[in-house]
């Protein structure tokens, strides 16, 4: 029972290009949700998946999309990478919202553009 | 909306010593609160949660938190600290039905021997 994994751990971008960070959850959860963790200002919510086919934004969304690929997979994209996108990203999932919502967080991926 | 507040953003503690790090939210309602522990260079990790029900909430680790509803505070506590406790702490608030978690900002803390 690997939990979430979450593939690179590691990347370095050029300004401009584009990438997606994959992240897979092995515990049937509903619920899944991308982070962005950035020094001094805590984990802030770009994009979540409260079931397999819906996605909603976060807190800041800009410059991200998503795809709920089936309830085990939920992919972050970055279409043309900008220095302010450099930060440590987080996927996590939870069984649902409300008080079932303890949410399991992956290792995290830092990137970091050029 | 649903706010959380940590106070101080750095913590030291002797070995042995209490641990308390604050929080406090805003809320019209008593949300759901958790506390996650982030080792270095690791994800984070539940250490207790608050639902609904007892306020003295006990978690993994001895750690331990009370919900005050008079204060809006859910301050975390240990009541001796361990070299391995030391780690960035968050609070986090989820309002009822809602998925969206909102994080402090950390409190990270250092053990002194």
């Amino acid at each position: 029972n690997a939990g979430v994994t979450q593939t690179p751990k590691f990347q370095v971008l050029k300004t401009g290009q584009s990438m997606t960070l994959q992240c897979a959850q092995d515990m049937n959860h509903n619920s899944m949700y991308w982070y962005r963790q950035d020094p001094g200002m805590g984990l802030r919510l770009i994009y979540y998946s409260a079931s397999e086919g819906t996605t909603d934004k976060g807190e800041v969304p800009n410059g991200y999309n998503v795809s709920r690929l089936n309830k085990r997979e939920f992919s972050l994209r970055l279409e043309s990478a900008a220095p302010s996108q450099t930060s440590v990203y987080f996927c996590a999932s939870s069984e649902m919202g409300g008080v079932y919502n303890e949410q399991f967080f992956g290792p995290g991926t830092r990137l970091t553009v050029l | 909306a649903q706010s959380v507040t940590q106070l101080g953003s750095h913590v030291s503690v002797s070995e042995g010593a209490l641990v308390l790090l604050r929080c406090n939210y805003s809320s019209s309602v008593p949300p759901y609160l958790f506390w996650y522990v982030q080792y270095p260079n690791q994800g984070l990790q539940l250490l207790l949660k608050y639902t609904t029900g007892a306020t003295l909430v006990k978690g993994i680790n001895g750690f331990e938190a009370e919900f005050k509803k008079s204060e809006t505070s859910f301050h975390l506590t240990k009541p001796s600290a361990h070299m391995s406790d030391a780690a960035e702490y968050f609070c986090a608030g989820l309002g009822a039905g809602s998925y969206q978690l909102t994080f402090g900002k950390g409190t990270k803390l250092s053990v002194i021997p």
